[in-house]
């Protein structure tokens, strides 16, 4: 059993509509992340929650909208999306500290359509 | 910075043969360095890392890496395939100009066991 859960596991949404991923971890990490894993592409880093705080924010689209209420919970806010974001999105967590390992999620698949 | 390249995006095995796919990275600091597996439609799972404790670091399933600085490489093996081994293989660096827990990842490499 993963300490991270993501839910849903599937999604299929439509380019007008707003829908939005949960991840909670169970771990006391005080670090969270969201991770695009497309085909043929290299796992990109999306979000970077330190304590609650966005640390980090690699140039993704605003069509993308985390939201981290506390050390525990994070969301991603989808909305107008394109075909192209079609991908798996990981949620992870970890003790924001180098060397620390990460804990990933099952992972959420988003298909647009 | 800290990167990493993963030679090979598919290896193919037999059953029982030796696995060894490849990491080299590139860090100006003593990296910790990781192997993750993903197995189809799940998430990633650690498979071993190196924290500078011992060149030689053992993993879960058999699995293992040996730090070699000279070479800047963190290999992964196996010495006999299962056909469960058969996933995609990620190997990882800290990331330290990020996020301090953050970690950069390879691009992958999937392995197939053949019968």
């Amino acid at each position: 059993e993963t300490g991270v859960t993501q839910t849903p596991r599937h999604l299929v949404m439509g380019m007008t509509n707003k829908k939005s991923l949960k991840c909670e971890q169970h771990l006391g990490h005080n670090a969270m992340y969201w991770y695009k894993q497309s085909a043929k592409k290299p796992l990109e880093l999306m979000f970077v929650y330190n304590f609650k705080e966005q640390t980090e924010n690699n140039s993704v689209p605003s069509r993308f909208s985390p939201e981290c209420p506390n050390s525990s919970h994070l969301f991603l806010h989808l909305h107008t999306l394109q075909p192209e974001d079609s991908a798996l999105y990981l949620c992870a967590s970890s003790q924001d500290k180098v060397g620390n390992t990460i804990y990933f999620g099952e992972g959420s698949w988003l298909t647009v359509v | 910075a800290q990167s990493v390249t993963q030679l090979g995006s598919h290896v193919s095995v037999s059953e029982g043969a030796l696995v060894l796919l490849r990491c080299n990275y590139s860090s100006s600091v003593p990296p910790y360095l990781f192997w993750y597996v993903q197995y189809p439609n799940q998430g990633l799972q650690l498979l071993l890392k190196y924290t500078s404790a011992a060149t030689l670091v053992k993993g879960i399933n058999g699995f293992e890496a040996e730090f070699k600085k000279s070479e800047t490489s963190f290999h992964l093996t196996k010495p006999s395939a299962h056909m469960s081994d058969a996933a995609e293989y990620f190997c990882a660096v800290s990331d330290y100009g990020g996020s301090q827990g953050n970690l950069i990842f390879g691009k992958g490499t999937k392995l197939s066991v053949k019968p």
